[in-house]
């Protein structure tokens, strides 16, 4: 019963391109986060949103927040082949104790 | 410093062992979250402790699962009769604050269930 929805589910792109991968989800939220799970590993924290917030930088990454349209979406920029990895929005719905909600997920291949 | 560490990491049972899956959260991290993740998705949300307390195991996918952290620091997950629909990856996140605050959950590099 995961809530949001990834798109695409795979994308591969070269060295120095920009990743954009989208989210979707379902109900109201306190805030979305960003992880990336490298093969066989654990998940990494990549940034956090709140619903009050359209957008957020750090480092290479961007991330927008509409909530009208229950959406985000993660870009990296002047990606790396070390950016390789899958990568999962979570939506928090701020009531739930922390409790996160993942979507399925995009994996993302850079070749150099 | 220790992140949050998991055992084993990898697990194979026959079908209908029962099997108990360890995480050792940060210290001091008052919330615990246990996840199971198939292959190739994304992780889906089994049950979360605040301290000792088990405040939600609304993920719980049925009453085979259980899971315990008597004093409020390392959690157990125990499976019971184990299925092969229970194969996945189980992943365990602590975060320092409880409640409607957000605090980063942490996770551990999960334990690897094999149901044959």
């Amino acid at each position: 019963s995961q809530q949001g929805e990834e798109d695409p589910q795979a994308l591969s792109i070269q060295e120095g391109e920009n990743a954009t991968m989208n989210c979707s989800y379902k109900t109201s939220i306190n805030n979305l986060q960003w992880y990336r799970q490298n093969s066989g590993r654990g998940l990494v924290h990549l940034i956090l949103i709140r619903s009050n917030e359209r957008e957020k930088h750090s480092g290479r990454l961007r991330v927008t927040l509409d909530t009208s349209k229950k959406s985000s979406s993660l870009l990296i920029t002047a990606s790396r082949a070390a950016d390789t990895a899958s990568y999962f929005c979570a939506t928090d719905a701020g009531n739930q104790g922390g409790k996160l909600i993942f979507g399925q997920g995009t994996e993302l291949s850079v070749k150099p | 410093g220790a992140g949050v560490s998991q055992s084993p990491r990898y697990k194979v049972a026959k079908r209908g062992q029962d099997v108990a899956l360890r995480c050792d959260p940060i210290s001091g991290h008052v919330s615990l979250f246990w996840y199971q993740q198939a292959l190739g998705q994304g992780p889906e949300f089994l049950t979360y402790f605040q301290n000792e307390a088990q405040l939600d195991k609304s993920g719980l996918p049925s009453d085979r699962f259980f899971a315990e952290r008597p004093e409020g620091s390392v959690s157990t997950l125990k499976i019971q009769r184990t299925q092969q629909e229970d194969s996945a990856v189980y992943l365990c996140a602590s975060s320092s604050r409880g409640g409607q605050f957000y605090n980063e959950q942490f996770f551990g590099p999960g334990t690897r269930l094999t149901v044959l």
